[in-house]
């Protein structure tokens, strides 16, 4: 399969709890995004990267949350100390903007986190 | 500025019918206008993505318009099939960060 992967796809944690997703993009793509998606909403950016370097955070970016791609490849998004409200669908998504044009961005799984 | 709303929230079309939904955006630095069809559990996937230089783009069934003018662009799916029964989501960016606003959403149910 050589689409993007996702890390765990569900996990469960108690409030305060800390908890680390992965990401594998697809090979080559230099860009990797995540999104964070509540339900019956669309999906809301989170941050992105081109190859290792962190070029965007919203402000929904808490400082809880931060994310790395320490060698362009994968990328890992941690949430420290949850909150309830941070249950959520984790989406992550690549692309390669030498290609096509450059903007097509494809989709994991998602990881969906409920926080208890 | 940054938002992209999308309309109807809901839709139920009959098999054969053609299923059509809109969006309207505001920021004109947008230049990339994709559309995603989501089904339950899985993340998005990408259907079919328009540039405003074009005014419309056909795939198969998938059909895109583009008003420029307008800052309007809608999604027609043509001889809809239960199979398509999902949810929508239109999105724009610009070309230089990639990231992608999304609409709200749209549910469509194909009646068989």
């Amino acid at each position: 399969d050589t689409g993007v992967s996702q890390d765990p796809r569900h996990k469960i944690t108690k409030r305060g709890q800390n908890v680390t997703f992965r990401c594998d993009p697809i090979s080559e793509h230099n860009r990797l995004y995540w999104y964070r998606q509540t339900l019956g909403q669309g999906p809301e950016f989170l941050t992105y990267f081109q190859n290792e370097a962190q070029l965007e955070k919203s402000r929904l970016l808490s400082d809880r949350f931060s994310a790395e791609r320490p060698k362009g490849s994968f990328s890992t998004l941690e949430i420290q100390r949850t909150e309830q409200g941070d249950s959520a669908m984790y989406l992550c998504a690549s692309s390669f903007p030498p290609a096509g044009t450059g903007l097509e961005q494809y989709f994991g799984p998602g990881t969906r986190l409920t926080v208890t | 500025q940054q938002q992209v709303k999308q309309s109807p929230q809901s839709l139920i079309v009959q098999k054969g019918g053609i299923s059509i939904i809109n969006c309207a955006y505001e920021n004109t630095a947008f230049d990339y206008f994709p559309w995603y069809q989501q089904f339950p559990g899985k993340g998005p996937a990408l259907l079919i993505a328009i540039r405003p230089d074009v005014s419309e783009k056909k795939e198969g069934r998938f059909t895109i318009s583009f008003n420029k003018s307008a800052k309007q662009f809608s999604l027609h799916i043509m001889d809809s099939q239960p199979g398509d029964s999902a949810t929508y989501f239109c999105a724009a960016t610009t070309s230089n960060t990639g990231k992608l606003i999304f609409g709200q959403g749209t549910t469509l149910q194909v009646k068989p």
